[in-house]
C-alpha cells in the first residue's frame, strides 16, 4: 500500500513556463513533507520542505503548496529552466519518527 | 562543501557472492541511513542508525543483509549471498539528530549477474 503517491511518471514542460508536480498521500498523520531532486547516477538532493502547520513555502523559483484536507501537495517551479530536468521525489514523515516515506518520483523534462 | 562519501560507485558481482558497500557521512551527522532504490521507484529505507545504534531495520532482509556502524561514524552494508533481485542503487544518507532533511551520497549501483 503506497502511502505517498506521485501519479505522473513523467512531465514535459516548455522552458520558461511553470512546472507543477503533484503528490498525494494517504496517512493523515504525516506532518512534514519534502521534495528531493535527483539527476541520473547521483543521489537525491534536498529541494524544499513544508510543515503541516503551513500551506505554502517558497524558496526562489520553487514553491510547495500543501492542501491537508485533500491530502495533496504540489511543487511549482517558475520559470522552468533546462537544469530543472531531473526526477523529483515527494517524501513525507510522521512527527518525531523521522523515517521518510517516498513517492515513486516524477521525471521532469524541460524542453528548449 | 561537506558531502556523504560512498564507495564503490559501481559494483558487478555474481549471484551467491558477498558484496560490501561503504559510507562516510557528513562530519557531525549522528543519524545515518541506508536506502535501496529500484529503478522507477522511490528510495526504500533499509536501516537507520543513531550514532552506533540501530534505530530501525524493519525493512532489512536480515537473512542476507547486515549493516554496522561500529564507532558511530562510517558504516558498512553487506549482502551475502547476493541474489539477482538485489540489483539496485544503494544510497547512504546522513542528517543531524532530529532533522528530517537528509543529505545523500552518490550511491552504489549494484548489478548481480
Amino acid at each position: 500500500d503506497q502511502q505517498v503517491k506521485q501519479n505522473s511518471p513523467s512531465l514535459s514542460v516548455q522552458e520558461g513556463r511553470i512546472s507543477i508536480l503533484n503528490c498525494d498521500y494517504t496517512n493523515s498523520m504525516f506532518d512534514y513533507f519534502l521534495w528531493y531532486k535527483k539527476y541520473p547516477a547521483e543521489g537525491p538532493t534536498f529541494l524544499i520542505s513544508i510543515s503541516s502547520i503551513k500551506d505554502k513555502n517558497e524558496d526562489g523559483r520553487f514553491t510547495v503548496f500543501l492542501n491537508k484536507s485533500a491530502k495533496h501537495l504540489s511543487l511549482h517551479i517558475v520559470p522552468s529552466q533546462p537544469g530543472d530536468s531531473a526526477v523529483y521525489f515527494c517524501a513525507a514523515s510522521v512527527g518525531s519518527n523521522y523515517q521518510l516515506i517516498w513517492g515513486a518520483g516524477t521525471k521532469l523534462i524541460i524542453k528548449p | 562543501e561537506a558531502e556523504v562519501a560512498q564507495s564503490p560507485r559501481y559494483k558487478i558481482t555474481e549471484k551467491s557472492q558477498a558484496v560490501a558497500f561503504w559510507c562516510d557521512p557528513i562530519s557531525g551527522h549522528a543519524t545515518l541511513y541506508w536506502y535501496r532504490q529500484i529503478l522507477g521507484q522511490g528510495p526504500e529505507l533499509l536501516v537507520q542508525f543513531q550514532d552506533e545504534s540501530v534505530v530501525d531495520d524493519s525493512q532489512l532482509p536480515k537473512d542476507r543483509f547486515s549493516a554496522e556502524r561500529l564507532k558511530g561514524v562510517d558504516s558498512t552494508l553487506k549482502i551475502q549471498p547476493a541474489e539477482l533481485g538485489d540489483s539496485a542503487m544503494y544510497l547512504c544518507a546522513s542528517s543531524q539528530t532530529g532533522n528530517t532533511e537528509a543529505f545523500f551520497g552518490q550511491g552504489t549501483r549494484l548489478t548481480v549477474v
